[in-house]
């Protein structure tokens, strides 16, 4: 089973649409979570870290479910420049080190 | 602030050479910093962690001979691909963090590797 599992979609959505990803981690000690976005041959760039008490950025709302080791990201009114990879990103418990998703790709359609 | 850069963005080598990638934190001092491979469509795959002025912890499956890693000050971590093979042609990404454990580690913009 890998550490931090993904749909890797893509979900082609209209703009103005409201998109939702989720993501499973294995490690029950993890400390931490964040949601990471990937253009195209490009670096990831942190997008936001998530809480348990769940947080939101503008458009994006991010969800965190310890006792189902579960974390979510919603994107309200989509817009053709979210077109990218998200990945879920969860840090092990007594690691500096991050563990990965391998990303839900988003294409956002005019 | 926070910006880590990445030299060279992108290399093509012979197979048999070998291939050096600079990372260099430039507004900050990185106690720790590490080093991800991801291949197309796939994930970033954590290689090493490296700590200034120690030797790298390498992950499970990755030789330490053939990624060799020097991080001989706060600012800058070296990956060497020894001897590299087309197999070894991926994306490297760097990535800092300044201090204690959660902290944000900031990208740098990585190196395409592409061995003929």
């Amino acid at each position: 089973r890998k550490e931090v599992e993904q749909d890797p979609g893509p979900f082609n959505v209209p703009e103005g649409a409201t998109v939702a990803f989720n993501c499973t981690y294995s490690n029950s000690a993890s400390q931490s979570f964040f949601w990471y976005r990937q253009d195209c041959r490009k670096e990831p760039k942190l997008l936001m870290s998530v809480y348990s008490s769940g947080n939101e950025d503008g458009r994006f709302t991010a969800q965190l479910n310890r006792a189902s080791q579960y974390i979510s990201l919603l994107i309200r009114d989509s817009k053709l420049s979210d077109s990218a990879t998200y990945l879920c990103v969860v840090g092990p418990a007594g690691r500096r080190a991050l563990t990965f998703g391998s990303g839900t790709r988003l294409q956002v359609q005019p | 602030g926070a910006v880590v850069s990445q030299h060279p963005s992108w290399v093509i080598c012979k197979s048999g050479t070998s291939v050096k990638i600079e990372c260099r934190s430039l507004d900050f001092q990185a106690t720790t910093m590490f080093w991800y491979r991801q291949f197309p469509k796939q994930s970033l795959m954590l290689m090493a962690t490296s700590n200034e002025g120690s030797k790298a912890t390498y992950e499970q499956g990755v030789e330490k001979d053939k990624f060799l890693i020097n991080h001989a000050s706060l600012t800058l971590s070296t990956l060497t691909v020894t001897s590299a093979h087309p197999e070894d042609s991926s994306f490297y990404i760097c990535s800092a963090s300044q201090g204690a454990a959660k902290d944000t580690q900031y990208f740098g913009p990585g190196t395409r590797l592409t061995v003929l």
